[in-house]
């Protein structure tokens, strides 16, 4: 069956500039997450969703970074005003059901570079 | 929260030996462990997970011991071939809040045929 998806799989910006990244998660998962991978390292937790609430969002790293899920599938994570530190590929994960010990499918990511 | 440490960062084997990496965490409260591969463009993917009550588990080459007392938790791939050529994540996750997980900062393994 279909995976996680991802796009744009590669996204170029200018420093200032906002971009929106979209998710399309596996269908009928109840849980949605975002992760930042810096070059070399573990992905970093962003935020989470379970259906169309947002209920953890300790991860996102300022107030330039918006997420949202509004029905409860497809989910946006929009940056405003990019800044070179903020060149990461951005992953995507989803999970079937919410407070469970499930594997969390991930997507291909999408690559932010900030010129 | 969560902090896990990786150990080696990058590793090279000879095909047909064995390869091992290391983990630890910090939060005592953390009970599920996955380890996840990533080749070159592509997103994480779960090769084998193990859950705080259970020690060990095995998955044909793959297997991951648990040690809870010490905090760390180990993958071993044997038999190793080409196709084990990648990056390994180790992740931890808590049993409060929504499970996000915790990951290492990775692993380079490299299976020089």
């Amino acid at each position: 069956g279909a995976g996680v998806s991802q796009s744009p799989r590669y996204k170029v910006a200018k420093r200032g500039q906002d971009v929106a990244l979209r998710c399309d998660p596996i269908s009928g998962h109840v849980s949605l997450f975002w992760y930042q991978q810096a070059l070399g390292q573990g992905p970093e937790f962003l935020t989470y969703f379970q259906n169309e609430a947002q209920l953890d969002k300790s991860g996102l790293p300022s107030d330039r970074f918006f997420a949202e899920r509004p029905e409860g599938s497809v989910s946006t994570l929009k940056i405003q005003r990019t800044q070179q530190e903020d060149s990461a590929v951005y992953l995507c994960a989803s999970r079937p059901l919410a407070g469970e010990l499930y594997e969390q499918y991930f997507g291909p990511g999408t690559r932010l570079t900030v010129t | 929260g969560e902090n896990v440490e990786q150990h080696p960062s990058t590793l090279s084997v000879q095909e047909g030996d064995s390869a091992v990496i290391k983990c630890t965490y910090s939060d005592s409260a953390s009970n599920y462990f996955p380890w996840y591969k990533q080749e070159l463009g592509k997103g994480p993917q779960l090769i084998i997970d193990i859950r705080s009550n259970v020690g060990e588990k095995k998955d044909q080459r793959i297997a991951v011991t648990l040690n809870k007392t010490a905090k760390h938790f180990s993958l071993h791939i044997t038999e190793t071939q080409p196709e084990d050529s990648a990056v390994y994540f180790c992740a931890a996750s808590p049993t409060y809040g929504n499970n996000r997980l915790a990951f290492g900062k990775g692993n380079q393994v490299v299976v020089i045929p």
